[in-house]
């Protein structure tokens, strides 16, 4: 079973970058049938998917933020990663990664989750 | 923007059936998911494609659609159950999820 750890800085100042990664184990992440998310969770909008990226690179993004987002993976490190610029304190939220066998399907397993709070 | 909505809670005794709703006006044409979260975690799956059950989850676990409202149903539910529920869809290639229902075993 394959399992995700997300990791990176609990706290960004508002207008930097947030960078979060996620490390994949029990599996590749080059893995065809696979592909790779990023969800983040806030009191005010609840679950949010921000985006999901293949292992070829090629990437899909939720319009409300792909101005702002990129996501990257890196198969060397079996890892991929969310880069979120401009924060605001609206960007506060846990984020999970999560993973799934088919675009447009289901998300299983997640991650534990981590708090990223925007403040100065 | 394409909306799911969910009741904010749903109460419900011990060893009888909870039925927590989700709302969406594409849902008779597309596939919707359940999510279980218990406070401090992370979601698990416990319905997909509206009506399958990941292995693992308990067999009191079911989900069903009607037009375009889908239902999870917890048959005899436990203590364990209370947790807070998402119903989760796809609309022209975007993830999205309900706001959520809190179901609480008393």
């Amino acid at each position: 079973q394959v399992q995700l750890q997300e990791s990176g800085p609990g706290l960004v100042k508002p207008s930097q970058t947030l960078s979060l990664t996620c490390s994949v184990s029990g599996g590749s992440i080059s893995d065809d049938d696979c592909y790779w998310s990023w969800i983040r969770q806030s009191p005010d909008k609840g679950l949010e998917w921000i985006g999901y990226i293949f292992s070829s690179g090629s990437a899909y993004y939720n319009p409300a933020l792909k101005s702002r987002a990129l996501i990257s993976v890196d198969t060397s490190k079996n890892q991929f990663s969310l880069t979120l610029t401009s924060v605001t304190a609206a960007d506060t939220a846990v984020y999970y990664c999560a993973t799934s066998e088919t675009p447009g399907d289901l998300f299983d397993p997640w991650g534990q989750g981590i708090l990223v709070t925007v403040s100065s | 923007s394409y909306e799911l909505t969910q009741p904010p809670s749903v109460s419900v005794s011990p060893g009888q059936t909870a039925s927590i709703i989700c709302s969406g006006e594409k849902l008779a044409n597309i596939y919707t998911y359940w999510y279980q979260q218990k406070p401090g975690q992370s979601p698990v799956l416990v319905i997909f494609r509206s009506a399958t059950r990941p292995s693992g989850i308990p067999e009191r676990f079911s989900g069903s659609v009607s037009g375009n409202t889908a239902t999870l149903t917890i048959s005899g539910t436990q203590a364990m159950d209370e947790a807070d529920y998402y119903c989760q869809s796809w609309d022209s290639g975007t993830a999205v999820f309900g706001g959520g229902t809190k179901l609480t075993v008393l």
